[in-house]
């Protein structure tokens, strides 16, 4: 059985802090992705990734296949970047977008202070 | 906005009655997912549907089904309603296909499902 573990389970920052949230999980997988959620509740999607590193403003995801390993890094942490952030894995293949199959982390509640 | 609609937002009903959730996923994707988020549970994948057809269930209940429908949009129906379905359900929906690999997923505002 395939087991998402987060790290840590809370974390208040400073605003400007670099932050980074570890996240391991069990068996082979065919993605994993990094998830936002808002205290009103809706879901965004930050990253999807199967290899290597992704960047997207001042977030970076990386994954590390071999150690079955991934982090979620936040450059200048703001304020409005407290959320929870959710790590998933997918391991349904590839066929007829199976990547939606997900076993879910039990997140990271972000806090930043100005 | 991710494309992806989800209606009601909110619903609250009695124990042991019937709810539909309806979702309708970004113009384009033939897969829809449903989620469960509750708050002991936290977040668990219920089922996938791939262009009309079941593809993938996950911790879903008997009392509960869903289906899509012939214009893509799918509809979870929960049963005997529990206090304890008292939850977020969340749709999401990806571009899927035979030969598309890893495209991304584009998650609905959620339907809070109040059961007293």
């Amino acid at each position: 059985k395939n087991e998402v573990e987060q790290s840590p389970q809370n974390l208040t920052a400073q605003e400007g802090e670099f932050i980074t949230i570890n996240c391991s999980y069990s068996v082979g997988i065919s993605a994993l992705h990094w998830l936002q959620q808002h205290p009103g509740g809706g879901i965004v999607s930050l990253f999807m990734l199967s290899s290597g590193k992704k960047k997207h403003g001042r977030l970076i995801a990386t994954i590390n296949i071999q150690e079955k390993h991934s982090s979620l890094h936040i450059t200048a942490s703001h304020p409005r970047d407290s959320a929870v952030y959710i790590c998933a894995v997918s391991y349904g293949g590839y066929y007829g977008g199976s990547q939606g199959n997900l076993i879910f982390g039990k997140g990271t509640k972000l806090s930043v202070k100005p | 906005d991710s494309g992806v609609t989800q209606t009601p937002k909110h619903l609250i009903t009695a124990t042991g009655q019937r709810v539909t959730l309806r979702c309708s996923p970004r113009s384009g994707d033939l897969s829809v997912y449903w989620y469960q988020q509750s708050l002991d549970q936290g977040l668990q994948f219920l089922i996938h549907y791939y262009n009309g057809e079941e593809r993938a269930k996950g911790n879903i209940l008997e009392r509960f089904s869903a289906q899509q429908f012939p214009d893509l949009h799918s509809e979870l129906n929960l049963s005997s309603l529990e206090l304890g379905d008292s939850a977020l359900y969340f749709c999401a929906s990806s571009a899927g296909g035979t030969r598309v690999l890893l495209s991304p997923l584009h998650f609905g505002n959620g339907t809070r499902l109040t059961v007293t």
